[in-house]
């Protein structure tokens, strides 16, 4: 069965203490995987697509990775208004709906 | 071009009444997408379009639920004879397929309640 699993749930960091946020999947024919930041009671917000292994991208203190299983986003330094919850998706290669993960909530305290 | 916009943003309504959502995509794109996400989960995907053709429904999807394009541009979801466990937030987004990029941009929601 495709999946899409996020770890940890719940993260909480001191301003300026870098971290990282896994997701890992297993799917048939992954397509892309795709990063998406979400405040509360707003919708997603697009931040990265990752393509194929080995592949990295990177918007100020965020910085995305892909292996064949799974994906790293790495913030550093983090500041509070990086608070929020990162969500992960993956698109297979037969079809283009998204499929996510629950969420890393990420809580940045000064 | 301000993004996807999803109208109303909240909506209470009582068990057994029908609501409809409206979403109006990015102007360019041709694929629109309806998902609904529940508090502490991710988005799960519901039904998409390319262009007026709705290309995939979710098996999730029961019959008390519709969706339209029927131009192309804006679309409309229905759920007819609400029920408590519908109460949800439920997303539009937008994509452009055959463009560079393939990332969908979602919109702001819309908040159902069902009392």
């Amino acid at each position: 069965e495709d999946q899409v699993t996020q770890s940890p749930e719940a993260l909480r960091l001191q301003e300026g203490e870098s971290s990282s946020l896994n997701c890992s999947y297993t799917v048939s024919g992954l397509r892309g995987l795709f990063w998406y930041r979400q405040d509360p009671g707003k919708g997603p917000e697009f931040l990265f697509t990752l393509y194929s292994a080995g592949e990295e991208k990177e918007k100020e203190r965020l910085k995305a990775t892909l292996t064949k299983k799974e994906s790293f986003l790495h913030i550093t330094a983090p500041k509070p208004e990086d608070s929020a919850t990162y969500l992960c998706a993956v698109a297979m290669s037969n079809t283009d709906k998204l499929i996510f993960g629950t969420g890393t909530r990420l809580q940045v305290f000064p | 071009d301000t993004g996807v916009s999803q109208n109303p943003r909240h909506k209470i309504t009582k068990r057994g009444q029908n609501v409809t959502f409206r979403c109006d995509p990015i102007s360019e794109h041709n694929r629109l997408y309806w998902y609904r996400q529940t508090l502490g989960q991710g988005p799960e995907f519901l039904t998409y379009f390319q262009n007026e053709a709705q290309l995939e429904k979710s098996r999730l999807l029961s019959d008390r639920f519709s969706a339209e394009r029927p131009k192309g541009s804006f679309s409309t979801l229905e759920i007819q004879r609400t029920e408590q466990g519908d109460s949800a937030m439920y997303l539009c987004a937008s994509s452009l397929v055959g463009g560079t990029n393939t990332e969908a941009f979602f919109g702001q929601g819309t908040r159902l309640t069902v009392v």
